[in-house]
């Protein structure tokens, strides 16, 4: 079963207006990552948030983190075209190696 | 800046046949190095990492293998192919201080027919 989970799992707005991606998880972590894969294009790192924080931003991109609830959103504001792609969150897992598990991606359109 | 760099850009093998695919890293002293294989459309499955020369681990078993031959270079390879080994190969890196997730590479794309 996925240890890390993007929804909606698709979604598309149009240029300029302001979108969210949600992401679940099922165990303890020390850091979340958000990715943006563009088509035919390796993976692009945009924001790690680390479990003793609750917010993080970049630029038009904001992260927040709730451990509580095990879930955490990446917010895009102002969208462009160029934001079409889909949109990971990895998770580490205290297992005493390095192993960031993905979800299956939400895909972004941002029409025109 | 660190760098990474996959080859080849794009792959059509036979069934039966081998594969090499090699990834090098420059700019970052002994870096965390990572295999990802990804079908279309699909998420990222983590397959091997490395934290030093001439040491794997195998995350996944798709009769894959993969080396680390130099600090900087990962290599991954299959005597004999499968269908189900088409998909998106990524080489990625991490520091090996603190948590840090994995940086990628531009991808392989695979097709076996």
């Amino acid at each position: 079963s996925q240890l890390a989970e993007e929804n909606p799992w698709a979604l598309s707005v149009h240029e300029g207006e302001s979108v969210t991606v949600n992401c679940s998880y099922k165990t303890s972590i020390t850091a979340l990552q958000w990715y943006r894969q563009k088509s035919g294009e390796g993976p692009a790192q945009l924001i790690l948030i680390r479990s003793n924080e609750r917010e993080k931003r970049n630029g038009r991109l904001r992260a927040t983190l709730d451990t509580s609830s095990q879930s955490s959103s990446l917010s895009i504001t102002a969208t462009r075209c160029e934001d079409t792609a889909v949109y990971f969150c990895a998770t580490d897992q205290d297992t005493g190696y390095q192993n960031f598990y993905f979800g299956k991606g939400t895909s972004l359109t941002v029409i025109p | 800046a660190q760098t990474i760099h996959q080859w080849p850009v794009a792959e059509i093998k036979a069934v039966g046949s081998p594969l090499s695919l090699g990834c090098t890293i420059k700019g970052k002293s002994s870096p965390n190095l990572y295999w990802y294989w990804q079908a279309t459309g699909g998420t990222l499955q983590q397959l091997f990492y490395s934290i030093t020369v001439g040491q794997v681990e195998s995350v996944v078993q798709l009769n894959l293998s993969a080396s680390r031959p130099k600090d900087d270079q990962f290599i991954l390879s299959t005597e004999k192919l499968l269908l189900s080994h088409s998909g998106f190969y990524l080489c990625a890196w991490s520091s090996p201080v603190g948590n840090q997730a994995p940086l990628f590479g531009e991808g392989t794309r695979l097709s076996v027919l």
